[in-house]
């Protein structure tokens, strides 16, 4: 079971826009404002497209976003396009024990 | 950039030890602000965090694994390794390196930045 909750599926047309949760605890979420979220596509790595709850790399499309309140994170996909389509993970740092925890993943799939 | 190659065994006995060496390049292994660390990623399941390592030799390790687990740095080939012992089937999985960014200027980060391809091993007999 993972530390971090995430809805198993997500989906969207074209143009869309979607919302993803990650929901945590005080201790890891909601104590600190070090959420990541990665995407992952079939048989690759993942990527980073989201640090600190909403900061984007550089080369992350705008269409990303991130936010948190309380111990709930998201993120949001605006203009889904069919590369979008991937799993998505949320990451945070756990203060509890110095550990890095994961969600589930949230399948994204575009209409 | 920064890129990461992962190499080792890709099958492993039960009750043996997993070895991984993950090549970094592109950078240095003694960038103050990274460690580097190791992900999993079972069949069809979704990411765990293992570990963690500082070039000075300081560790993070996952609590489930602590006491089966030890990374190790050599500065001077610009490598990092995982070894996980007493392994079973549930240690099969693709394992990633990655580069662990802990600080970004003058503040404190947690993100992991720079993945390798990954690698996957398989514990059977």
């Amino acid at each position: 079971q993972s530390a971090l909750t995430q809805p198993p599926s997500a989906s969207g047309s074209p143009g869309q826009s979607v919302t993803i949760s990650c929901t945590g605890s005080s201790g890891d979420v909601g104590g600190y404002n070090y959420v990541s979220w990665y995407q992952q596509r079939p048989g690759k790595a993942p990527k980073l497209i989201i640090f600190d709850v909403s900061g984007r790399p550089s080369g992350v499309p705008v269409r990303f976003s991130g936010s948190k309140s309380g111990n709930t994170a998201s993120l949001t996909v605006s203009g889904l396009q069919a590369e979008d389509e991937a799993d998505y993970y949320c990451s945070s740092y756990s203060g509890i024990d110095n550990h890095w925890v994961f969600g589930g993943g949230t399948k994204l799939t575009v209409l | 950039q920064l890129q990461l190659q992962e190499s080792g065994p890709g099958l492993v006995k039960p009750s043996e030890t997993l070895s991984l060496t993950c090549t970094v390049s592109g950078g240095s292994i003694t960038n103050n602000n990274y460690y580097w660390g190791w992900i999993r990623q079972a069949p069809g399941k979704g990411l765990e965090w293992i570990g963690s390592i500082h070039f000075s030799g300081g560790t993070y390790y996952q609590s489930s694994l602590k006491n089966r687990l030890t990374e190790s740095v050599d500065t001077a080939k610009n490598q990092f390794f995982l070894k996980l012992t007493s392994v079973t089937a549930a240690d099969t999985a693709v394992y990633y390196c990655v580069s662990h960014r802990f600080r970004d200027g003058n503040f404190e980060t947690y993100y992991f930045d720079y993945w390798g391809q990954g690698a996957p091993v398989t514990v059977s007999s």
